[in-house]
């Protein structure tokens, strides 16, 4: 089993400030399949990005997904109210699929 | 729009078998591959399984023993039966839409969720 460790569990940040959340994988999982969800209070996941660094429809672009391996990193670039929530990152790459534990970023 | 909303009791006892539905609306049951994914409350994601249109499924080992994922093309539904629940089960149960292509594999799409509680 891929186990995704994200890092850090909450982030504490004043909105304009920028984000970064790390996702780091047991094994190597292909870029192909890995994914960043966004969850806020009450809400389903929304697919962030895929294949590690394309945004989903909709996403904008302040949101960024780079790495491959064994580590993979989410980017927000300047944080708007809304951007705060929890951040799941995925892989799809292995049976049976797994989801990280999730980074909160939260207002400072 | 597709979209995507679970269905089934809220209150489930001890020791008997969980039941829900999601019903694909605005869109087809075909050529996709469909999932269950569960939340306890306040904690993280855990994937329970996945089905294809054609009916070839793939569970978690963790859960394997007591899940069954099936669907009815009919009624453009997929659903979930899990037996012998515990506590351990009560969660927010999603149901969710994979998007699979020669590159990418991830899920696309989102119910809003049914909690489920286990409790006598």
């Amino acid at each position: 089993e891929v186990v995704l460790t994200q890092s850090p569990g909450t982030l504490s940040l004043s909105p304009g400030e920028r984000a970064t959340l790390s996702c780091r994988a047991s094994q190597s999982v292909s870029s192909n399949y890995l994914a960043w969800y966004q969850q806020k209070p009450g809400q389903a996941p929304r697919l962030l990005i895929y294949g590690a660094s394309n945004r989903a429809t909709g996403i904008p672009d302040r949101f960024s997904g780079s790495g491959s391996g064994t580590d993979f990193t989410l980017t927000i670039s300047r944080l708007e109210p809304e951007d705060f929530a929890v951040y799941y990152c995925h892989q799809f790459g292995s049976s049976p699929l797994t989801f990280g534990g999730g980074t909160k970023v939260e207002i400072k | 729009q597709v979209q995507l909303q679970e269905s089934g009791p809220g209150l489930v006892k001890p020791s008997e078998t969980l039941s829900l539905t999601c019903t694909v609306s605005d869109g087809s049951i075909s050529s996709y591959y469909w999932s269950w994914i569960r939340q306890p409350p306040g904690k993280g994601l855990e994937w329970i399984g996945y089905i294809y249109y054609s009916g070839s499924t793939n569970y978690n080992p963790s859960l394997k023993s007591r899940v069954t994922i099936s669907l009815d093309m009919s009624k453009n539904q997929f659903s979930l039966k899990l037996t012998s629940v515990t506590a351990a089960d009560t969660a927010i149960y999603y149901c969710a839409r994979v998007w699979s292509s020669s590159f990418y594999w991830y899920f696309d799409l989102w119910g809003r969720g049914i909690l489920v509680t286990v409790s006598s």
